[in-house]
């Protein structure tokens, strides 16, 4: 089945920096979703993208749709302590949009 | 609050027990999915359901397992006989129709098995 990978597990980055995390895959997906999860808590969507190159803000969130529909990137600037989380990549599978989720990066923000 | 509610937060039951998880999607959502989330792992699909019908129950183990999104009420995910690998976090995620991608994640079931 389609995978996604997401590297590396962890990341621990200074409060006040910028932080950059990739997802890719072997598959063309045509749909990337970007989730957060914080402990004990559901994951909340941050950002969608829906088009190859599209370029999509949410705040201090910035994410894209590859151009070869093969992967994603995630951008988070000047991190604060809140930020701390899981990041997920997903992207829908098939007919029905069931979710095929990376393994997600665990980010610590370092006050 | 009109977001994906799940009850109970928290299960414990001991093996040989029967799990039952419950999921009230987001109002206006008709399409509920479930999903299982092990330690340090991804959500990994388990199945797609309607109102009153399974569409996708591809990612359900075959025993034990059973789904249901009645007419009226919660989304039922039941889990007979549990056994310790059971042991995970149980989400589901609503949708308001048919193709639509986003989907929005209630906060999780953490069933325990002893």
């Amino acid at each position: 089945g389609q995978q996604l990978n997401q590297s590396p597990q962890s990341m621990f980055i200074q409060e006040g920096e910028d932080v950059s995390m990739n997802c890719t895959s072997s598959s063309i997906f045509n749909t990337w979703l970007w989730y957060k999860q914080d402990p004990g808590e559901g994951p909340v969507l941050l950002i969608a993208l829906y088009k190859a190159g599209e370029l999509t803000s949410n705040g201090r969130l910035t994410a894209q749709f590859g151009i070869t529909r093969k992967d994603s990137f995630l951008n988070i600037s000047a991190s604060i302590p809140s930020d701390v989380g899981i990041y997920f990549c997903a992207g829908p599978t098939g007919a029905n949009s069931k979710l095929t989720f990376g393994k997600g990066i665990t980010l610590s923000v370092r006050p | 609050n009109a977001g994906v509610m799940q009850n109970p937060r928290h299960l414990v039951r001991r093996r040989g027990q029967e799990a039952r998880l419950r999921c009230s999607p987001m109002k206006g959502h008709s399409h509920v999915y479930w999903y299982r989330q092990l330690p340090e792992e991804g959500l990994k699909f388990m199945v797609y359901l309607q109102k009153e019908n399974i569409i996708d129950e591809s990612g359900m183990p075959k025993e034990r397992f059973s789904a249901e999104f009645p007419k009226e009420g919660p989304s039922i995910l039941r889990i007979q006989q549990v056994v310790r690998g059971d042991s995970a976090a149980y989400f589901c995620a609503s949708s308001p129709r048919e193709g639509y991608n986003e989907q929005f994640f209630g906060p999780g079931t953490r069933l325990t098995v002893l």
